[in-house]
């Protein structure tokens, strides 16, 4: 089945500094790619997705890259904040199988 | 509008005892995901309802957990016979469609077994 790593599992960036979070996976017929923040006594966040036919996506600050001979994608995040600060898991799924696999989470630590 | 809701959003149980966790998903939405989350790790999947079918319950660990949809609505999981290995979080999550690929997850139900 699918295996997800994920890295770092702590990182700490100043306020303004630049974040990335890095997943790579192990079943080629995995073409989607979620990531999630969650906050403390929260449920997951979904924040980005990707889907295997595209290498890159943005959405304001943070953008998700794919790189699908390697089998790994990457969160980034500029210009950080300190509501930034949250666990974040990178996932993957497909078509077959609609079930989620995730990372084991990275915290994020912004300080201001 | 309204996000998936789960109650009870805090749940103590004595070891042996049977539970019973509630997910209301999106209205509308037509498949739906319980997840397992331990203290400190990702989500873990355990069985999946697409209306009121459950096509995959790979993920239930054991035959004490149960769950189901008969309505195609509202979800139950229920553990019976809890054992501290139990304790976690028990998160929901519901997507549109089948094939639509984004899940969107309620707070989850905070089990601890003594």
């Amino acid at each position: 089945g699918e295996n997800v790593e994920q890295h770092p599992s702590t990182l700490s960036v100043q306020e303004g500094d630049s974040a990335v979070i890095k997943c790579t996976y192990s079943d080629s017929a995995s073409n989607y790619f979620p990531w999630y923040k969650q906050e403390l006594g929260k449920g997951p966040q979904l924040i980005i997705d990707i889907r295997s036919n595209v290498g890159e996506k943005k959405d304001q600050r943070i953008a998700v890259t794919l790189n699908k001979t390697a089998k790994h994608f990457s969160l980034h995040i500029t210009e950080t904040q300190p509501e930034d600060s949250a666990v974040y898991f990178c996932a993957a799924s497909n078509t077959g199988f609609q079930k989620l696999v995730f990372g084991t989470g990275t915290r994020l630590l912004v300080s201001p | 509008g309204a996000g998936v809701s789960q109650s009870p959003r805090y749940k103590v149980a004595k070891r042996g005892q049977d539970v019973a966790l509630r997910c209301d998903p999106i209205s509308g939405h037509v498949s739906l995901f319980w997840y397992q989350q331990a203290l400190g790790q990702g989500p873990e999947f355990l069985t999946y309802f697409q209306n009121e079918a459950q096509l995959d319950k790979s993920g239930l660990p054991s035959d004490r957990f149960f769950a189901e949809r008969p309505e195609g609505s509202v979800s139950t999981l229920k553990i019976q016979r809890t054992q501290q290995e139990d304790s976690a979080v028990y998160l929901c999550a519901s997507s549109l469609e089948y094939h639509s690929y984004e899940q969107y997850f309620g707070p989850g139900t905070r089990l601890t077994v003594t």
